[in-house]
């Protein structure tokens, strides 16, 4: 079976803060892909990442930076130097590299960022 | 280039009514589109899967007869809530993919349904 958990359902940090956003995977394909999206309070998916199984390198992308490791079956996503308008809920995701094109949410994590 | 409309973007109706959504990719020929729910503060759930052309693959718990899906061209489906209730209430969003395999999905903005 396939499963995603976000096990931090709210974080609050002040701005400038770093924050980390956890994501634990289970999965039986050896290929597969992750995703993160960020859901603002317009309600929009909005995509950030994604990251193939084969394909363990660490990014950054600006103040974001995602760390995969297969070990511990984790995407974990950090936001440095955090904005308020960071402010959003925050869902990783997982998809099958077979035929199918179903993607299984975590629950998300509220993050707030406060001025 | 990817964008996936959806329309309305609300829409409050009363028990006992239909209530059809459009979904629509603006600029790429959709061979899979796939309805969610999403419940207040809760995650997303993928309720059905449609193909251009044929009829939609349901997952498991969702009522078919009740939510009606409709992929009648590479861009556009709708979904109809036939008979809504207030436990329909919730955010209904779609995404669109080139093909069911391969291709990323394009999640629309979302229509949030009221049930009165």
């Amino acid at each position: 079976a396939q499963k995603v958990t976000q096990a931090q359902t709210e974080i609050s940090v002040v701005e400038k803060e770093d924050v980390t956003l956890d994501c634990v995977y289970e999965t039986r394909d050896t290929t597969y892909y992750l995703f993160w999206y960020k859901q603002p309070p317009s309600g929009e998916l909005v995509f950030l990442i994604r990251r193939n199984s084969f394909d363990e390198q660490n990014e950054i992308s600006g103040r974001y930076s995602w760390n995969f490791q297969k070990s511990t079956s984790s995407f974990n996503f950090t936001i440095t130097a955090s904005q308020v308008v960071d402010s959003a809920v925050y869902f990783c995701a997982l998809r099958s590299g077979g035929a199918t094109n179903k993607l299984i949410f975590g629950t998300g994590t509220l993050l707030a960022v406060q001025p | 280039g990817a964008v996936v409309s959806q329309h309305p973007s609300w829409v409050i109706c009363k028990s006992g009514t239909s209530v059809k959504i459009e979904c629509r990719s603006l600029d790429f020929q959709a061979t899979t589109m796939f309805w969610y729910r999403q419940f207040p503060k809760q995650s997303l759930m993928l309720m059905a899967t449609s193909n251009e052309g044929s009829k939609a693959t349901y997952e498991q718990g969702v009522e078919k007869d009740k939510f009606l899906i409709n992929h009648a061209s590479l861009t556009l489906s709708t979904l109809t809530v036939t008979s809504a209730h207030p436990e329909d209430s919730s955010f209904y969003i779609c995404s669109a993919a080139l093909h069911s395999s391969y291709n990323e999905q394009f999640f629309g903005p979302g229509t949030r349904l009221t049930v009165l």
